[in-house]
């Protein structure tokens, strides 16, 4: 079974400028979440989506960041413009569906540099 | 508020000799407990999972250990080896599927 495909692995891009991510979940899963991980720290919950709704965007921060999930498979996440706190790596995860026994599956991450 | 506190933050350990992490949490209400490894440069991957009423589950030479009542959770790991070397992730999943992670434990295991 393939995993969570997330690219690009890396980017380094300069602040204020745009940058976007893609992530293609495990064939079948529901449920699409983007998580942030400053290092140093445990990754924090960006959005998730049901198929192609959100079910929490919480803690996204919508000046800046937006996502999508067209047709309820691949998603995007964009920064718009960028700053240097947003230097992270951004983790996708996907599960079968949204209930508390069901693994989330992390794919390896897109680690980004804003200078 | 909902927390989970990890400690040591990092640790340093001879091939072949056991170790213990801690995970202590204050999540409310408390659904299920995970611990995730994440290898350098790679997303986390769930080693174990226990619910409210588990107080005990491994996976290989992985165990972990769940206390419900003090809300505390510990990962042992057997006879490590090299490969052991990663971040350990304890992420308590609130009822509403709402996870909140760690900031993990850094374990380097040497030759």
């Amino acid at each position: 079974e393939a995993g969570v495909a997330q690219s690009p692995r890396y980017k380094i891009i300069e602040k204020r400028q745009s940058v976007a991510f893609w992530c293609n979940p495990i064939s079948g899963h529901a449920t699409l979440y983007w998580y942030q991980q400053i290092l140093g720290q445990g990754p924090k919950l960006l959005i998730q989506f049901q198929n192609n709704g959100v079910v929490d965007d919480s803690q996204l921060p919508k000046d800046r960041f937006s996502a999508e999930r067209l047709k309820g498979v691949d998603s995007t996440l964009k920064i718009q413009p960028a700053k240097l706190e947003d230097s992270a790596v951004y983790l996708c995860a996907s599960s079968l569906g949204a209930s508390f026994t069901d693994t989330q599956y992390f794919g390896p991450g897109t680690r980004l540099t804003v200078l | 508020k909902n927390q989970v506190e990890q400690s040591p933050q990092s640790l340093i350990i001879l091939e072949g000799k056991n170790c213990t992490l801690q995970c202590n949490y204050t999540v409310s209400p408390f659904s299920n407990l995970r611990w995730y490894k994440q290898d350098t440069g790679r997303g986390p991957v769930s080693l174990t999972i226990m619910t409210f009423s588990e107080n005990t589950k491994s996976n290989g030479r992985y165990t972990a250990t769940l206390d419900a009542d003090t809300k505390q959770s510990s990962l042992h790991i057997t006879a490590s080896q090299l490969s052991d070397s990663a971040s350990y992730i304890c992420v308590v999943t609130r009822y509403g599927n709402k996870l909140v992670f760690g900031a993990g434990t850094i374990l380097r295991v040497k030759s």
